[in-house]
């Protein structure tokens, strides 16, 4: 149980364009979602939570025009990166809260920007 | 301030024991997890702690000490595939989220 995917596994875009990752948790629903970005050899940085049915909350310094998040289901959240540039090229991680104790992460989408 | 310490990198031999320590510094507690992340995949979860004690699953075992702000991981008969970073993360108890402090990660070598 508690499985938590993410389409595209790796996707590489030109500069000024949109890209959308979707996470989506299989076998449970999940009120809130969170995503991360992570660059190489770094932890983990917190980007945005998400609730179902209500805004994203951005951590200090993450553009919210520019990283658009969507929770319309408790099943589906989506990251839309807009206008990618090639500082945006990074690991895209999605987790999903079970309960109140874990977080399930999603496999990750790699993202390049040429 | 919210801070959590681990060491960057450390070495063990294969078939070996490894203790993998992280302290905290977080204005309120809430439990403390670890996770294991391999190069290039997401974090996979290994344990929770959030009274004092040795958590034991398996080859893997969790210790928690909240006068301490302190925990670590312990893996014993490591195997190559133990080869990984290991996030120490801290729940957040003033986010109703259960937003997660996470620690820089140690990156584990095993050698053969």
């Amino acid at each position: 149980g508690a499985v938590v995917s993410q389409h595209p596994s790796w996707v590489i875009c030109k500069s000024g364009t949109s890209v959308k990752i979707e996470c989506r948790s299989l076998d449970f629903q999940a009120t809130t979602m969170f995503w991360y970005r992570q660059f190489p050899k770094q932890s983990l940085m917190l980007m945005a939570t998400s609730n179902e049915g209500s805004k994203a909350t951005y951590e200090q310094g993450v553009e919210k025009d520019k990283f658009l998040i969507n929770h319309a289901s408790l099943t589906l959240s989506t990251l839309t990166v807009t206008s990618a540039h090639p500082e945006d090229s990074s690991f895209y991680i999605c987790s999903a809260r079970v309960h109140r104790y874990e977080q399930y992460f999603g496999p990750g989408t790699r993202l390049t920007v040429t | 301030g919210q801070n959590i310490d681990q060491p960057t990198e450390m070495t063990a031999t294969e078939g070996a024991i490894v203790q993998i320590n992280c302290t905290y510094q977080t204005s309120g507690f809430n439990g403390l997890f670890w996770y294991q992340q391999h190069a290039g995949e997401a974090p996979t979860f290994l344990s929770y702690n959030v009274l004092d004690g040795l958590e034991e699953k398996g080859r893997f075992s969790s210790f928690l000490s909240r006068s301490k702000g302190y925990s670590y991981l312990l893996l014993k008969e490591l195997q190559m595939k133990d080869s990984a970073s290991y996030l120490c993360a801290v729940r957040d108890p003033r986010d109703s989220n259960y937003q997660l402090i996470w620690g820089a990660g140690t990156k584990l070598i095993i050698k053969p």
